[in-house]
């Protein structure tokens, strides 16, 4: 089945910093990708749509200028949380579509997660 | 308000038990509907799905779901829990119109005992 692999899967900074996190579909060329996150014992909530070579777009209520989504290529799309705060440590999910032709009923494949824990 | 929910947030069973986790949603028009299962330590791996037709689906492990439009509802069911069922459990819906993205409920985490 179709791998999507997330790096790091956990990472630690101190506030202020800035945290890129990659996403990787491994054996499928990926249209779209998203970006969710999820809060402890809550659901995964949409953060951004990110098409390859073309802007992300943000749901409301998430800041742009805050999580920098950039989706250079059909398998590699990157999360950047700039000046990290401690209310943005949390779990980050990225999910990709496969490319299909003709129409159809598209499958989205997750990645394993990125744990985020801004001191 | 929530669009899509999950009315059990933990369900626990004995083995040999039988499940159903519900899902409603409130959007209307068309959707495509799904059930994702995150194993503990694991990453969400797709149960089930609809689009259309048939609206009694059949998934991996012994998982089906019913789509009842006029209820909107998605429910997930299946015959015989084991210990290894042990997950969270999400449903997720995709309006027609929005190029793909899911909208998840809040998940129900699933307990069975041995």
């Amino acid at each position: 089945g179709a791998v999507v692999s997330q790096h790091p899967s956990r990472v630690i900074c101190k506030s202020g910093t800035s945290v890129k996190i990659e996403c990787r579909s491994l054996d499928f060329q990926a249209t779209t990708m998203f970006w969710y996150r999820q809060f402890p014992k809550q659901s995964l909530m949409l953060m951004a749509t990110s098409n390859e070579g073309s802007k992300a777009t943000y749901e409301q209520g998430v800041e742009k200028d805050k999580f920098l989504i950039n989706h250079a290529s059909l398998t590699l799309s990157t999360l950047t949380v700039t000046s990290a705060h401690p209310e943005d440590s949390s779990f980050y999910i990225c999910s990709a579509r496969a490319r299909m032709w003709g129409g159809g009923k598209e499958t989205q494949y997750f990645g394993p997660g990125t744990r985020l824990l801004v001191l | 308000a929530q669009s899509v929910s999950q009315h059990n947030h933990h369900v626990i069973l004995s083995e040999a038990a039988s499940l159903e986790l519900g899902c409603n949603y409130s959007y209307g028009g068309t959707v495509n509907l799904f059930w994702y299962v995150q194993y503990p330590g694991q990453h969400l791996q797709l149960l089930l799905k609809y689009f259309s037709g048939d609206p009694l689906v059949k998934g991996i492990k012994g998982f089906e779901a019913e789509f009842i439009k006029s209820k909107f509802s998605f429910n997930l069911r299946k015959p015989s829990v084991q210990w290894s069922d042990t997950a969270e459990y999400f449903c997720a819906v995709n309006r027609g119109s929005t190029l793909g993205r899911l909208y998840f409920g809040r998940g129900t985490q699933l307990t069975v005992w041995p």
